[in-house]
């Protein structure tokens, strides 16, 4: 099946620091790669979907500025978190769409487990 | 907004016996998938169904999607430890895709 890797897999970090996290489809080639957020016992919230080549779309609530989203290829999509703080720790997963159409399966990444102090 | 919610939220069961859990949408999805997630681990997915009524099995389990396509639901027959985990279903409103509040299953040898 298709895999995702994402990198790293957990990172510690100050407040205030930025901190990039990479999604990579190793097999197949995603125009679109999602990014979710997980807090624990909870489910994944959505919070943008990353388009190869052209601006990502954030949902509701999502600030733009703190996450930047980049989709510089077919197989690389990063998030980082600019300025993280104590309430930005989370689980962070991303995911690829094999193909073009919006009911294409999703693949996961194992998740970024980011703890800000 | 859209919701999509899942019963129960946390289900204990004895090994050996069935595992149920629900999924109710408040709008109509294009789809349903579902997907498994493994404490500590990320989604991987099961399965999707896109028909009304649609009914597909995998082993011991079997997915349904509702016939107004509101509604789905997972059944696993005689869970076995390997079982544990919390299971999402998902579903698309139009290009939007959400994620269901998931079902914790817990297997008690």
């Amino acid at each position: 099946g298709a895999v995702v890797s994402q990198h790293p897999s957990w990172v510690i970090c100050k407040s205030g620091t930025s901190v990039k996290i990479e999604c990579r489809s190793l097999d197949f080639q995603a125009t679109t790669m999602f990014w979710y957020r997980q807090f624990p016992k909870q489910s994944l919230m959505l919070m943008a979907t990353s388009n190869e080549g052209s601006k990502a779309t954030y949902e509701q609530g999502v600030e733009k500025d703190k996450f930047l989203i980049n989709h510089a290829s077919l197989t690389l999509s990063t998030l980082t978190v600019t300025s993280a703080h104590p309430e930005d720790s989370s689980f962070y997963i991303c995911s690829a769409r094999d193909g073009l159409t919006p009911t294409d399966t999703q693949y996961f990444g194992p998740g970024t487990r980011l703890t800000v102090l | 907004g859209q919701q999509v919610m899942q019963i129960p939220q946390y289900q204990h069961v004895q090994e050996g016996e069935d595992f149920t859990t629900y999924c109710n949408s408040s709008t109509t999805l294009s789809n349903i998938q579902w997907y498994k997630q493994r404490p500590g681990g990320h989604p991987v997915f099961l399965i999707q169904l896109v028909k009304s009524g649609e009914v597909k099995k995998q082993k011991r389990l079997t997915f349904q999607f509702g016939e107004a396509k509101k509604n789905s639901s997972l059944h696993i027959t005689a869970t076995q430890t390997t079982d544990v985990g919390t299971y999402f279903c998902a579903g698309h409103f139009g290009n939007q895709f959400y994620f269901g509040t998931g079902t914790s299953l817990t297997v008690i040898p």
